[in-house]
């Protein structure tokens, strides 16, 4: 069964750090891989999807990377600001089709001003 | 917009009592699921549909149920069969295929009195 462990579960750092989130995986057998945002009491919102054929994707200041064959992922944070503070949830496609996503636990990240 | 629609935003179950969760998405979207989040816990998959009238059990089904009579509705219903059914309930949404981004709605608080 697929297994999802985000290191480190929580991180504080000051404003202006470059930074760096860690997702592993048990299964390298995936489709693809998504990193999630989550502010307090709100839903999900979607940052990267890595497809397993791509190594890396980047959104503004975000970047991600993907080693399928060593099961790692990487969230790299540029210029963290105080609104980057939130917990950030790594999620692997292992099924194929659509039944589903399996879960990290979250790094619940503070970017102190 | 187009979006996820989840209601209501908070909800208060009595024991014994069945409640019923809203989801609806205006994203034409297949594939549709249900998680339940609980403190320091991942997202964990409860039910998924990837056409409508069909639909299958995920992870952690027991004491709850759904139907999918709507490509554009996904409801929930916890039933008192749920022990412990406190938690934050998450929709999502996706294309069907093997590299698709899931989407999700602003979640459901529901509390047991």
């Amino acid at each position: 069964k697929q297994e999802v462990t985000q290191i480190p579960a929580a991180l504080s750092v000051p404003e202006g750090e470059n930074l760096v989130l860690n997702c592993s995986f048990t299964d390298s057998a995936i489709y693809n891989l998504q990193w999630f945002r989550q502010d307090p009491g709100k839903g999900l919102t979607s940052l990267l999807l890595i497809q397993s054929s791509q190594r890396e994707q980047t959104s503004g200041r975000l970047n991600a990377s993907l080693d399928k064959s060593s099961g790692r992922s990487t969230l790299y944070i540029a210029a963290s600001q105080p609104g980057d503070s939130a917990t950030y949830l790594c999620a692997v496609n292992s099924g194929g089709g659509a039944d589903g996503l399996t879960f990290g636990k979250g790094t619940h990240l503070i970017i102190q001003p | 917009d187009g979006g996820i629609t989840q209601s209501p935003k908070y909800l208060f179950r009595k024991e014994g009592q069945n409640v019923t969760l809203s989801c609806e998405q205006n994203l034409n979207h297949d594939a549709m699921y249900w998680y339940r989040q609980d403190p320091g816990q991942g997202l964990r998959l409860i039910y998924y549909s990837q056409i409508v009238n069909d639909f299958q059990k995920g992870d952690i089904a027991e004491g709850y149920s759904v139907s999918r009579e709507k490509k554009e509705s996904f409801p929930l219903t916890v039933t008192s069969a749920q022990k412990n059914p406190t938690a934050f309930y998450l929709c999502a949404s996706s294309r069907t295929g093997v590299n698709t981004e899931a989407f999700f709605g602003q979640g459901t608080r529901l509390t047991v009195v």
